[in-house]
């Protein structure tokens, strides 16, 4: 347990449908990512936050996904109308110093 | 940042020492080469970095050539418990921001 939780762990979910997960990081941590992880692939950066500013998006993160971390503590991250092609894992990472970054266990999302 | 090249998978007994190598040729003086690990159905984890000298910690040894153009990573006494995916990157944290750009990584399975 790397102290970085993640709920659900588990989302099935039809075309067409909004899902939100959510990503608690360490409570110390300024910094906060999002990944996305397709199976046998390593993960892939989306999003990163350092307190409650939205620094960075990768060109994977499509109008239909959002994220927010309001408060600079936990952040949601949503997805619109899904799309079979967003069945993946999705994980959460939070950091302090520059060097480590502590990933929670993810949450693993099935578009039927 | 620099691209990585690790092999797709490797071998190693139990007990014996496991040297995991990456290639990453067209490093700048600026980045830090980092291993990750993946165990199977868990995010990643952090296991070491360096950017010139060689590096231990509990988990494991970091060993960088003189040119930088390749490392090694050693786990010294490997368990079944060390089976995974090894992760090495290669990254400028202090100009490019903190995502991780994962490649493919080595499979690392320990056999009895």
């Amino acid at each position: 347990d790397t102290g970085v939780s993640q709920d659900p762990r588990h989302k099935i979910t039809k075309r067409g449908q909004n899902v939100t997960f959510r990503c608690d990081p360490i409570s110390e941590h300024n910094r906060l990512y999002w990944y996305r992880q397709t199976l046998g692939q390593g993960p892939e950066f989306l999003t990163y936050f350092q307190n409650e500013a939205q620094l960075e998006k990768s060109r994977l993160l499509s109008d239909r996904f959002s994220a927010e971390r309001p408060k600079g503590s936990f952040s949601t991250l949503e997805i619109q109308r899904t799309e079979q092609g967003d069945s993946a894992m999705y994980l959460c990472a939070s950091s302090l110093a520059l060097h480590e970054q502590f990933f929670g266990p993810g949450t693993r999302l099935t578009v039927l | 940042d620099a691209k990585t090249t690790q092999p797709p998978s490797m071998d190693c007994a139990e007990g014996r020492a496991a040297n995991l190598p990456c290639n990453h040729s067209t490093i700048s003086g600026n980045e830090y080469v980092y291993w990750y690990r993946q165990i199977h159905s868990q995010g990643p984890q952090y296991i070491i970095h360096g950017l010139k000298n060689n590096e231990t910690n509990e988990m494991a040894s970091l060993i960088i050539t003189e040119d930088r153009k390749s490392s090694t990573l050693i786990l010294p006494h490997a368990t079944l418990r060390d089976t995974a995916v090894y992760y090495c990157i290669a990254k400028d944290i202090y100009n490019q921001g903190g995502k991780l750009i994962f490649g493919q990584g080595t499979e690392l399975s320990v056999k009895p």
